[in-house]
């Protein structure tokens, strides 16, 4: 019964490679989002997308690829990846109303080596 | 550039005592939240003040808010082991699209 819930948990990869991390929410949501959190805890956000549709696109390379199948659904795919790209990847969801918090998944520590 | 700033970066102090973090930012907002994370693990929800509202209570946390500063607090009483973890807020920007933007979090450590 987990709200949001995001894998992998953990992914090592190499530079290069093209990898996906998927995120799902049964909360009934309209809004999701992705986060990068780095080494120094800092919290950015990256996507949002409200029912299927991009809403927030906060200068992320474009190599960064999301894709919402479906207003549950908020997956993230990465092109090439660089060393630059490792951190802890968050995805999150809301509803798209003022006055509303976040729930977040467990989070996809992403290391490229 | 981070809208909040948070400080202290990181607090150690006894159990039984209480830990203040403060927060500050940028523009304006519709609300601040504050989040708590445990190590490795996802962001929680804690408690949500809306611009118009000074303070707030919920359990063991008080929030305050001051729209004239820009800045908010975030008051643990009676602090216990279990609360180490790490906080941060976020405001909810007047924007024409919603978005969460965090601070830089503050690390509490409570020492049993």
């Amino acid at each position: 019964d987990t709200a949001v819930s995001q894998t992998p948990k953990y992914l090592v990869t190499q530079m290069g490679n093209d990898k996906s991390i998927k995120c799902e929410q049964n909360l009934g949501h309209d809004t999701m989002y992705w986060y990068k959190q780095d080494s120094k805890k800092f919290l950015k956000i990256m996507f949002s997308y409200n029912n299927k549709e991009l809403i927030i696109n906060e200068t992320v390379p474009n190599r960064f690829s999301p894709k919402s199948p479906d207003k549950a659904h908020l997956n993230l795919h990465i092109n090439s990846l660089e060393l630059g790209d490792s951190a802890v990847y968050f995805c999150a969801s809301s509803l798209l109303d003022q006055d509303t918090e976040a729930f977040f998944g467990q989070g996809t520590r992403l290391t490229v080596v | 550039s981070q809208q909040g700033e948070e400080d202290p970066q990181a607090l150690s102090i006894q159990e039984g005592e209480n830990a203040t973090m403060n927060c500050s930012y940028k523009t304006s907002i519709n609300n601040l939240q504050w989040y708590r994370q445990n190590s490795g693990r996802g962001l929680v929800h804690l408690i949500l003040i809306r611009s118009n509202e000074r303070e707030k209570h919920s359990g063991r946390l008080r929030v305050t808010l001051d729209t004239s500063k820009k800045s908010s607090s975030l008051l643990i009483t009676a602090s216990r082991a279990a609360d180490t973890a790490s906080y941060f807020c976020a405001t909810d920007v007047v924007d024409s699209s919603y978005k969460l933007i965090f601070g830089s979090g503050t690390r509490l450590l409570v020492r049993p």
